[in-house]
């Protein structure tokens, strides 16, 4: 039962360096998004995809890129990192359903730091 | 404005004893309200689902409560344990627009 995995748990980035930060889920789920989370502000969406070949912006975009080539995937790029982008990032499966089922199902997280 | 607020932002209590969190949602119309757990370093988990027909439902030591009226859901926490410490986030699911909204959570202590 994998569910969702993200790599990786932990990252160090120097200012203007890009990486990507990797997500899978075996679940068959249409619907992933991608969120940071800061204290005090809660999850806030960054990008989402409905589907392979359609992503989304969410609240705060910017300096972030995704792509959806299959439906197992959803990878999340960082252009240029800066300061601003130290934060916690999780990668959610959504199971858009029936009432009682939608439900979204989350990565173990990445820290990054950008110095 | 779609919000999902909770209260309190932080809470300490000791061992054994009762919680109620708070959270209160303009979300509407809405499919299902959801509680997480989020352990320190995990992604968060989903303890319990209400639906706008559904009044309370529990799972262990854990009771959620929904009053679709004033948009409001409550989640009691009793016997609280040392592992109940964690952050307790609220998710409602906005129908039709395929959107979670998530409230800011709260940190809760339990010491021993």
């Amino acid at each position: 039962n994998a569910g969702v995995t993200q790599t990786p748990k932990f990252q160090v980035l120097k200012t203007g360096q890009s990486m990507t930060l990797q997500c899978a889920q075996d679940m068959n789920h249409e619907y992933m998004s991608w969120y940071r989370q800061d204290p005090g502000m809660g999850l806030r969406l960054i990008h989402y995809s409905v589907g392979a070949g359609i992503t989304d912006q969410g609240e705060v975009p910017n300096g972030y890129n995704v792509s959806r080539s299959t439906t197992e995937d959803f990878p999340l790029r960082l252009l240029s990192a800066a300061p601003s982008q130290t934060s916690v990032y999780f990668c959610a499966s959504i199971r858009f359903s029936s009432e009682q089922n939608t439900e979204a199902f989350f990565g173990q997280g990445t820290r990054l730091t950008v110095v | 404005k779609n919000q999902v607020e909770q209260s309190p932002q932080s809470l300490i209590i000791l061992e054994g004893k009762n919680c109620t969190l708070q959270c209160n949602y303009t979300v509407s119309p809405f499919s299902n309200l959801r509680w997480y757990k989020q352990d320190t370093g995990r992604g968060p988990v989903s303890l319990t689902i209400m639906t706008f027909s559904e009044n309370t439902k529990s799972n262990g030591r854990y009771t959620a409560t929904l009053d679709a009226d004033t948009k409001q859901s409550s989640l009691h926490i009793t016997a609280s344990q040392l592992s109940d410490s964690a952050s307790y986030i609220c998710v409602v699911c906005w129908t039709g627009f395929q959107k979670l909204v998530f409230g800011t959570g709260t940190r809760l202590l339990v010491s021993p």
